[in-house]
Formats: C-alpha cells, sequence, structure tokens
C-alpha cells in the first residue's frame, strides 16, 4: 500500500486479556517505530526496529509490552494483561532509515480497555 | 517531566492572517526539531523541520524559528487557510538520531473562515 497500515483501526478490549496489533509499514522502509498517545498527551516513543531487530526499546512501559518484526516488514505489538491505562491510540510509523529520513505514521488502532 | 512543552492547548485565528504556534523544550541536548500536523482519525504527517545550527527554515506558507538561548522555537502560518485547522505537534531530538521523537501535548489550530 501507499502508506503505512495499521489493524485493528480499533479494539475494544476486557482487562487482563491480551491483545495484538499489526503494523504494515510502507514497502521498502528498513526503520519502524512504534509510539502511542495517550488521552491528553503527546505522543510517547515505544520501540524502534531497523530490520528485524530492535535497537531501542526503552520506551516500552513494562514488561507486559512486547513487539516483534518478521520478514523485514510487518511488525506486531503485543500487550498482555491489559490495565486500563493502557488505553491510548497506539501509532506505527516507518521510515526509509533511522537517519535524517522522514517518518510516516499510520492512523493508529484506538485500543480501549474496559 | 515534559522536556517539549506546548503551552497553548488551543488557538484561533481568521483566514488570510498569521497563525503562529510556540513550542519550549528543556533538554539541552536536543538538535533537531520538527512540527507535524494531525487531522481527526489519522496519523501526524510531518510539515517541516530546523536543525539547530540554523534559526529559521521555510517551506511556501509555513516558517519555523529556533532561538535556542531561549529554548524556544516557533511555527508561522502564513497566510492562514481554514484547511490548516488541525492539532501541530512540536517534537525534538538529538544526536542526529531522528527516529526517537519527544513530542508536545499539541496545540489545536481553528482557522476561521
Amino acid at each position: 500500500g501507499a502508506g503505512v497500515s495499521q489493524s485493528p483501526s480499533n479494539k475494544v478490549t476486557e482487562k487482563g486479556k491480551d491483545v495484538e496489533l499489526r503494523c504494515d509499514p510502507i514497502s521498502g522502509h528498513t526503520a519502524l517505530y512504534w509510539y502511542r498517545q495517550s488521552l491528553g498527551q503527546g505522543l510517547e516513543f515505544l520501540i524502534y526496529f531497523q530490520g528485524n531487530s530492535a535497537p531501542d526499546k526503552s520506551g516500552l512501559p513494562s514488561d507486559r509490552f512486547s513487539a516483534e518484526r518478521t520478514g523485514g516488514s510487518v511488525s506486531t505489538l503485543t500487550i498482555q494483561r491489559t490495565q486500563q491505562e493502557d488505553s491510548a491510540v497506539y501509532l506505527c510509523a516507518s521510515s526509509l532509515g533511522p537517519e535524517g529520513y522522514t517518518i510516516y505514521f499510520g492512523e493508529g488502532s484506538w485500543l480501549t480497555v474496559v | 517531566d515534559q522536556q517539549v512543552k506546548q503551552n497553548s492547548p488551543s488557538l484561533s485565528v481568521q483566514e488570510g492572517r498569521i497563525s503562529i504556534l510556540n513550542c519550549d523544550y528543556t533538554n539541552s541536548m536536543f538538535d533537531y526539531f520538527l512540527w507535524y500536523k494531525k487531522y481527526p482519525a489519522e496519523g501526524p504527517t510531518f510539515l517541516i523541520s530546523i536543525s539547530s545550527i540554523k534559526d529559521k527554515n521555510e517551506d511556501g506558507r509555513f516558517t519555523v524559528f529556533l532561538n535556542k538561548s531561549a529554548k524556544h522555537l516557533s511555527l508561522h502560518i502564513v497566510p492562514s487557510q481554514p484547511g490548516d485547522s488541525a492539532v501541530y505537534f512540536c517534537a525534538a531530538t538529538s544526536g542526529g538520531s531522528n527516529y526517537k521523537l519527544t513530542f508536545g501535548k499539541g496545540t489545536l489550530l481553528t482557522v476561521n473562515p
């Protein structure tokens, strides 16, 4: 596709359940990022992938959060045992490379934990 | 501890006038700054950036000014158009690693016809 594609666009889940969020970056983009935006807050960095490896996971808020990327393309962000404070928009982004390239964001996955 | 601050949650401007969006930062290591625009239900889109070696960068109707001594930057939009109505995020990064952006909370700009 032409842009960064994310699914699902909306997800309502019960507290304690696990969720998976998917990101399909722009074709040819080697760098992939996950950010999240909680209500009334700015975007918060979670993790960065270069190819299939994640040189920087420093933004993951707890060990309930994990992410992987396969084939240098699709990435999945997994949140285990969801909590209400996990409710946010999770935004995926990609760029040609990590240095000096424009970062393109997807539309986001709205997660609501009830 | 907010390292990038956008103190005005909203701004309303008349069409054709200048819009000025402000951003302050506290981390003196930041050396690259960006502005993103976000429409409802869409992801943020890159608008304009500036390196700390410059104090101004212009792209069409959009100009970003950087005052390093004051740790302040601003985005000027002139003339403002109704299609500019969106949330504007200021972001900063350091060390050439522009993947790890630190964002402000955003300013909602409304341009009235």
